[in-house]
């Protein structure tokens, strides 16, 4: 089992609808949680972050953790074609001497005009 | 610039060939990190420096694979004897590494990567 698990996808979408993306963790260690947008060929773009249960929201974008059942999910909103790219979930463990990520394995995005 | 650079962005070798990767952090930033990246993964953990000091190498997959920063701000990946397993995109990534803040939360932002390909 992967520390990190998402669903490749491709996941897709119509324009204008709710994407949801959805990543679970092994480690119950783990403290903090951010998701990345990578459009292809480039590298990764933070868009959120999250350290305590519950929702996050920053514009269209809404982060939702739930350490209980240790899954975090991003849900953007309105999906514009724009917004095609993969989103990879990366975790940070509390360790001593390290603030390694921690990455799934990313959910390819396709919203379709 | 504002941001982290790489070089080269783009790597051919021969196997058997040494390759020097080189990575600028930006500016005041304590921490820097390398990933790897294969082709359809998300980035692994490679090393971690904090100042000049490399204080996490597990990720390292061989003796192969050397990484420092010697003044503390540019550091460089190096590889000896590249293999064909080793083609992946090499990412680097810094973080301010405040002492009022705890690691775990720091935002790591990354360089546009060098992409390697050994022939």
């Amino acid at each position: 089992q992967k520390e990190v698990e998402q669903n490749s996808g491709p996941l897709s979408v119509p324009e204008g609808a709710i994407a949801s993306l959805n990543c679970t963790y092994s480690d119950r260690g783990s403290q903090s949680f951010f998701w990345y947008r990578q459009y292809s060929g480039k590298s990764p773009e933070l868009i959120m972050f999250i350290y305590s249960n519950g929702d996050k929201e920053d514009g269209r974008f809404t982060a939702q953790l739930n350490k209980a059942s240790q899954y975090v999910s991003l849900l953007i909103r309105d999906s514009q074609p724009s917004d095609s790219a993969t989103y990879l979930c990366a975790v940070n463990r509390l360790r001593r001497n390290t603030g390694k990520l921690i990455f799934g394995q990313g959910t390819t995005l396709q919203v379709k005009p | 610039g504002a941001g982290v650079s790489q070089s080269p962005r783009y790597k051919v070798a021969k196997r058997g060939q040494d390759v020097a990767l080189r990575c600028d952090p930006i500016s005041g930033h304590v921490s820097l990190f390398w990933y790897q990246q294969a082709l359809g993964q998300g980035p692994e953990f490679l090393t971690y420096f904090q100042n000049e000091a490399q204080l996490d190498k597990s990720g390292l997959p061989s003796d192969r694979f050397f990484a420092e920063r010697p003044e503390g701000s540019v550091s460089t990946l190096k590889i000896q004897r590249t293999q064909q397993e080793d083609s992946a995109v090499y990412l680097c990534a810094s973080s301010l590494g405040s002492r009022l803040a705890q690691s775990h939360q720091e935002t790591q932002y990354f360089g546009p990567g060098t992409r390697l390909l050994v022939l």
